[in-house]
């Protein structure tokens, strides 16, 4: 089918720590592929996004790699801040293009 | 522009009643989309519209719900005979600008229901 999985939550670390989260992803073809972060109290809000293979998003310090082979698109941050605690979804177009499909969310909370 | 706005931010409606939410989409964007979220969960699709023209539809849409957008602008969900099941988050979205591939949504902060 046409998915997308996510790493499960919650997920606490540390202010600077290394952040990873992961993603992968079913499709026919090669789709968009996306993060969006919802911040508390806030509205989905698009993060980065990758439109084709080997292709690299970066916002904010994060950064994901569209990777065809391991049909993934791992979100990575070299050190979190307190201000990232926020639940943060991977979502691929759907078919046709006309939507998206989306994870189930991962909550990361950052402790100073 | 300020964004894709919803209107109520949160609805709490008797079981049985109908609800009607509505949407604002960003002004240059030609595509509307409305999708439902549950807690703990990201959100699903229920339907888009290109203009005024609802192109596609979930099977989540079942026959008490309904959308429209008459005049290529703002968009209206209706769940009639709400049921404790419709309790989430219904988000809308819009994107992209006309001319754009689509690869990019913009969605409104959501209308939070609660059937009781």
């Amino acid at each position: 089918g046409n998915s997308v999985t996510q790493m499960e939550g919650p997920v606490t670390l540390s202010e600077e720590a290394f952040l990873t989260i992961n993603c992968t992803y079913t499709a026919t073809g090669y789709p968009s592929l996306f993060w969006y972060v919802q911040y508390p109290g806030e509205g989905l809000q698009l993060l980065l996004k990758a439109t084709k293979a080997d292709d690299k998003g970066s916002n904010k310090g994060f950064e994901a790699t569209y990777r065809k082979e391991t049909t993934s698109f791992h979100l990575e941050k070299g050190s979190v801040q307190v201000s990232d605690s926020a639940v943060y979804f991977c979502a691929r177009e759907g078919q046709g293009a006309q939507k998206l499909v989306f994870g189930q969310g991962t909550r990361l909370t950052i402790n100073p | 522009d300020t964004g894709v706005s919803q209107d109520p931010r949160h609805k709490i409606t008797k079981r049985g009643q109908n609800v009607t939410f509505r949407c604002d989409p960003i002004s240059e964007h030609n595509r509307l989309y409305w999708y439902r979220q549950t807690l703990g969960q990201g959100p699903e699709f229920l339907t888009y519209f290109q203009n005024e023209a609802q192109l596609e539809k979930s099977r989540l849409l079942s026959d008490r719900f309904s959308a429209e957008r008459p005049k290529g602008s703002f968009s209206t969900l209706e769940i009639q005979r709400t049921e404790q099941g419709d309790s989430a988050m219904y988000l809308c979205a819009s994107g992209p600008r006309r001319g754009q591939r689509n690869t990019e949504a913009f969605f409104g902060q959501g209308t939070r229901l609660t059937v009781v």
